[in-house]
């Protein structure tokens, strides 16, 4: 089965930038989506086909898919935006839904 | 707008049964297909079990396969997870959630139901 790779944590200081990766055999030839969550609550969509943004979602998320590493970028990064992100892809051969470990961003 | 509220969660005992049901809104629920997906305590998300839009296929992770069963009831806008023969580590919150028209991601989810499997 198709594997996904995400570093368990992540450090960052207000206003600067945060990078969260995720890690996959050819990825870069899937679509991937990210989604944010925040403790006790559900998770919620950030970015879905690589880098498509849902309207409710700030313009400072943003991602990138290439290689073996998609990335989810948040710029200008702010208290609120600490939280668990996953990143997920379907793989289509099996049909299954596969989500990545999870990265804990920390706002120092 | 969409609401996905789930219910049917609580303590059951190894090897019985528990039905969930989440009942959906604000959308035409039977366009759309479904989803279960779990997180045990302090762990990840892992993806469960799925069911088109008019139920005619399911998929289910291995790890609940032959235990758990997908279902839906279009006229009442309801989707359920029989689990059968429970395990200790089916233990987490279980999340409904919805796909959009083309399956890849989750666009809706619930507030979801924790589940605890124990003696």
């Amino acid at each position: 089965s198709y594997v996904l790779s995400q570093p368990p944590s992540v450090s960052v200081a207000p206003g600067k930038t945060a990078r969260i990766t995720c890690g996959g055999d050819e990825i870069g030839r899937k679509s991937v989506h990210w989604y944010q969550q925040k403790p006790g609550q559900a998770p919620v969509l950030v970015i879905f086909y690589d880098g498509d943004r849902p309207s409710r979602i700030p313009e400072r998320f943003s991602g990138s898919n290439s290689g073996n590493t998609a990335t989810l970028t948040i710029s200008r990064v702010e208290a609120g935006d600490e939280a668990g992100y996953f990143c997920q892809v379907w793989d289509s051969s099996s049909y299954h839904w596969v989500f990545g470990g999870g990265t804990r961003l920390t706002v120092l | 707008q969409v609401q996905l509220v789930e219910s049917g969660g609580g303590v059951v005992q190894p090897g019985r049964s528990l039905r969930l049901s989440c009942a959906a809104s604000g959308f035409t629920f039977s366009d759309f297909g479904m989803h279960w997906v779990r997180q045990a305590p302090g762990k990840g998300l892992e993806w469960v079990a799925m069911i088109w839009y008019d139920g005619r296929n399911k998929y289910y992770a291995d790890s609940v396969k032959g235990r758990f069963t997908i279902s839906r009831d279009n006229s009442k806008n309801t989707l359920y997870l029989q689990m059968n023969n429970s395990r200790v580590e089916d233990t987490a919150v279980y999340y409904c959630a919805k796909q959009p028209s083309y399956p890849g991601h989750f666009d809706y989810w619930g507030q979801g139901a924790l589940v605890t499997v124990s003696s």
